[in-house]
């Protein structure tokens, strides 16, 4: 069964450095999500992606953040210079549309853990 | 803007008793609203959906929810649980924008025997 997966599935940085998370989306879905848990709190979402471009973001998501899909298979969130409060869960997800009622693929997870 | 609150951030059951994981929610369209399961060490699964067809709607591992406009809720139960349920089960609604969901904070599922 196609599924969603991510690496590194645990990462610890210092502040202040850079982090990528990557995935790798089904092969066949259009539309590309993060979303992060801090321990204890909501899942939040960060970003969906489509058409290689940001189609919506929330205020989490800030200058701080980017994404990218640098070839047919990887999508990748990008944190500049992580604070200890960026320490989550980050989750990617896919769907195979844009629809209302489409259903969202999550992955297993990346924890990152800043020091 | 949509949300959904799930009281209880942690419920216990013994094996054979009813589940009953509680969500409300907030819209001011009508909602589609899903229920997620995430076992241990594994990303978020799709129980079911609720899509304004049937209110009372089924998903997999004989888990149902029903969706009751007048309580703006959609709680989700299972008549008698299995140890395999126990995992952590977020309540989601779609936002108004666009095609991202909104969570709940969870509720962790415990089962003993």
């Amino acid at each position: 069964e196609p599924e969603v997966t991510q690496t590194p599935s645990h990462q610890v940085t210092q502040m202040g450095q850079e982090v990528i998370l990557r995935c790798v989306p089904i092969s066949n879905h259009l539309y590309f999500y993060w979303y992060r848990q801090i321990l204890g709190q909501k899942v939040e979402f960060l970003v969906s992606f489509y058409n290689n471009e940001i189609s919506e973001k929330s205020e989490i998501f800030d200058d701080q953040f980017s994404v990218e899909r640098p070839d047919g298979s990887n999508f990748t969130l990008k944190i500049r210079s992580t604070k200890l409060e960026d320490s989550a869960m980050y989750f990617c997800a896919s769907s195979i549309g844009g629809q209302k009622t489409g259903e969202l693929f999550f992955g297993e997870g990346s924890r990152l853990t800043v020091l | 803007a949509q949300s959904v609150t799930q009281l209880g951030s942690h419920v216990s059951v013994s094996e054979g008793a009813l589940v009953l994981l509680r969500c409300n929610y907030s819209s001011s369209v009508p909602p589609y609203l899903f229920w997620y399961v995430q076992y241990p060490n594994q990303g978020l699964q799709l129980l079911l959906k609720y899509t304004s067809a049937a209110t009372l709607v089924k998903g997999i591992n004989g888990f149902e929810a029903e969706f009751k406009k007048s309580e703006t809720s959609f709680h989700l139960t299972k008549p008698s649980a299995h140890m395999s349920d126990a995992a952590e089960y977020f309540c989601a609604v779609k936002g108004q924008a666009g095609t991202a969901l909104i969570f709940g904070k969870g509720t962790t599922l415990s089962v003993s025997s």
